[in-house]
């Protein structure tokens, strides 16, 4: 079975600060895939970014990008000029890939990080 | 277009009832799930459904249980309700081809809360 661990219960940073939300991720999985949910207040699931973990070259979506280490584990998020609208809680989630019935299986979820964005 | 579609939005009951929230995704993804998120924002699987067969069943009471009309639709119908049941429940939805998997959009949520 997955594990996935997010060791920042809450973070607190300035508007247009950079910020870094740390995963880390249990598997015998030699491919699967990696993803950041962001939960705002209003309780939606926004997918932010995604990581196949075959790819080498880490994912960037505009503001958000990932630090992927596969040999460690880990699969920390970097918000850049953090804005008030990304305060939300984080979730880190890893799904296996399809051929080993990830699909099926779904997500993984860490327990999540609260981001708070100060003005 | 909403993708994900669950109603209703909040459901207040008494311990003891019967109820069920619905969901619809016009995705035309082949899997669909039930996710709990319970008081500490912790979000854990509950069911998947892959073209109307159960898939996984985590360690669910079995007074849940999800029914699928059809390939667009997870309904979850818990029967005697406790107190412990009080969440938000989440329904999802994603495409599984032979080598890749696409994420899972998820609906906004039913709030239960069961008094």
């Amino acid at each position: 079975a997955q594990t996935v661990t997010q060791s920042q219960p809450e973070m607190s940073v300035q508007e247009a600060e950079t910020v870094t939300l740390s995963c880390t991720y249990d598997t015998s999985e030699s491919n699967y895939y990696l993803f950041w949910y962001k939960q705002p207040p209003s309780r939606q699931m926004i997918l932010v970014i995604r990581q196949e973990a075959y790819k080498q070259q880490n994912a960037t979506e505009n503001r958000f990008s990932v630090n992927f280490q596969k040999a460690a584990k880990s699969f920390s998020l970097k918000i850049s000029d953090s804005q008030l609208g990304d305060t939300a809680m984080y979730f880190c989630a890893f799904m296996k890939h399809a051929y080993s019935g990830g699909g099926a299986d779904g997500l993984t979820f860490g327990k999540g990080t609260h981001l708070i964005i100060q003005p | 277009d909403t993708a994900v579609s669950q109603t209703p939005k909040y459901l207040v009951t008494q311990m003891g009832n019967d109820k069920s929230i619905k969901c619809e995704q016009n995705l035309g993804h082949d899997t669909m799930y039930w996710y709990k998120q319970d008081s500490k924002k912790f979000l854990k699987i509950m069911f998947s459904y892959n073209n109307k067969e159960l898939i996984i069943n985590e360690t669910v009471p079995n007074r849940f249980s999800p029914k699928s009309p059809d390939k667009a639709h997870l309904n979850l119908h818990i029967n005697s309700l406790e107190l412990g049941d009080s969440a938000v429940y989440f329904c999802a939805s994603s495409q599984e081809g032979s080598s890749y998997n696409s994420p899972l959009h998820f609906g906004n949520g039913t709030r239960l809360t069961v008094t």
